[in-house]
């Protein structure tokens, strides 16, 4: 199961855009890429996901280059809710593998 | 729709007692995970169902059995629970289990072993 690499943390203030970079160094050609988000004392929660170029939903946008050895997290205009600890994941048969997260602290 | 429930959401066991954490989803999922957190880390797969009647190891078994009861139920065992247990552990769920299953999680159980 490869782990990702990603900022242990970030500060943003409300209504920034915010990008959060991820390390896939041994993503597998089957591997999606999954970000997830976690407040405290909740369970992670699935934000976005994709395989290769950009994906957009609601609540952010996902940007994978061609070889798929990074993916960056986009969020627009923060507010103080988006607090939280952002996950990055190869995934693979819903096998995911979290590593550390990076705390996004937004600010007034 | 209660989608993930796990029971008991808080545990306190002495060193050397046994315990099993309860996880239920009404989702319909065909594959079912539990994941333990510790203090400002990330989760670590413990054990995981990709279907009924089925069940593998995760990153981090050692010390946990598993048993999926029905396609509803997947329950985590702790035979003789250690300090090093103590942790919050969550169970998920996947429609599909394929590389695009989206992860639902429950809200967690605080166990702490004294």
């Amino acid at each position: 199961l490869a782990k990702t690499t990603q900022p242990i943390s970030m500060d943003s203030y409300e209504g920034q855009e915010v990008n959060i970079t991820c390390s896939h160094n041994n993503i597998a050609t089957n591997d999606y890429i999954t970000w997830y988000q976690q407040f405290p004392s909740q369970g992670p929660r699935f934000i976005i996901q994709g395989y290769k170029t950009k994906v957009t939903n609601e609540v952010a946008s996902l940007f994978i280059p061609a070889d798929r050895k990074s993916s960056t997290l986009s969020l627009p205009r923060v507010s103080l809710s988006d607090t939280a600890v952002y996950y990055c994941l190869d995934t693979n048969a819903g096998k995911s593998t979290f590593g550390d997260g990076t705390t996004l602290t937004v600010k007034p | 729709n209660a989608g993930v429930t796990q029971t008991p959401k808080f545990q306190v066991l002495k060193t050397g007692q046994s315990m099993t954490l309860q996880c239920a989803q009404d989702m319909n999922h065909n594959s079912m995970y539990w994941y333990r957190q510790d203090p400002g880390m990330g989760l670590r797969l413990i054990y995981y169902s990709a279907s009924e009647g089925t069940t593998d190891k995760g990153e981090v078994p050692n010390g946990y059995n598993v048993s999926r009861l029905n396609k509803r139920e997947f329950s985590l065992r702790l035979e003789s629970a250690a300090p090093s247990q103590t942790s919050v552990y969550f169970c998920a769920s996947s429609a599909t289990g394929t590389s695009t299953g989206e992860l639902f999680f429950g809200e967690g159980s605080r166990l702490t072993v004294l």
